[in-house]
């Protein structure tokens, strides 16, 4: 079946050092790739997608390429922000949607 | 993309009692996903909830725990029934951006905590 495995936290950083988390999935077919994140107190808001093997995802900062013979879709900041301090989810989209446990980040001033 | 409410965005609430929580979309969809959080857990989906027809609920849940309701394309409703203090969770509703499974925007999310 289809299921996603995602580094635990929590991980703490401090103000611009580099952010990897590690994500990696089991599927049938061809997956859609998706790291979503939560602010405190708020609700999963879609951070990036990839939809194909090979294919980077990026936003404010943040990459993650769908890598297939790895089976992976690890997220990458060069330089945290006190403002990325979040829940990080990995996800998995293929006929239903899997979620990974989640990874906090606090980043340090 | 889609905007999503929730109502109400949290409760506390005495075990036995029940609380229905509301989800509104700003444009009309077809799937509609209730989701279940627990304390530093990740998600899980509760129910799949389509216009017109029955939801799907996941395996571990059932109607007479959980009904919903989805009278419509822009709006459902979750209920928590008979509540008990493990069912202290943030719960959550979600729309499929169009596609299978290609993506999902969620609500702000309601806080339940069963006393």
């Amino acid at each position: 079946g289809n299921s996603v495995t995602q580094m635990e936290g929590p991980v703490t950083l401090s103000e611009e050092a580099f952010l990897t988390i590690n994500c990696t999935y089991t599927a049938t077919g061809y997956p859609s790739l998706f790291w979503y994140v939560q602010y405190p107190g708020e609700g999963l808001q879609l951070l990036l997608k990839a939809t194909k093997a090979d294919d980077k995802g990026s936003n404010k900062g943040f990459e993650a390429t769908y890598r297939k013979e790895t089976t992976s879709f690890h997220l990458e900041k060069g330089s945290v922000q006190v403002s990325d301090s979040a829940v990080y989810f990995c996800a998995l989209g293929n006929n239903d949607m899997r979620f990974g446990a989640g990874t906090r980040l606090t980043v340090k001033p | 993309s889609a905007v999503i409410s929730q109502k109400p965005s949290r409760d506390i609430c005495q075990r036995g009692t029940s609380l229905t929580i509301q989800c509104q979309v700003d444009s009309q969809v077809t799937m509609m996903f209730w989701y279940r959080q627990q304390p530093g857990q990740s998600l899980t989906l509760i129910a799949t909830a389509n216009q017109g027809s029955e939801a799907t609920y996941e395996s571990g849940f059932v109607i007479d725990k959980f009904p919903i309701s989805r009278p419509n394309l822009t709006f459902s409703t979750l209920t928590v029934s008979n509540m008990s203090p493990e069912d202290s969770s943030i719960y959550l509703c979600s729309v499929e951006s169009g596609g299978s499974f290609t993506e999902q925007y969620f609500g702000p999310g309601t806080r339940l905590t069963v006393t």
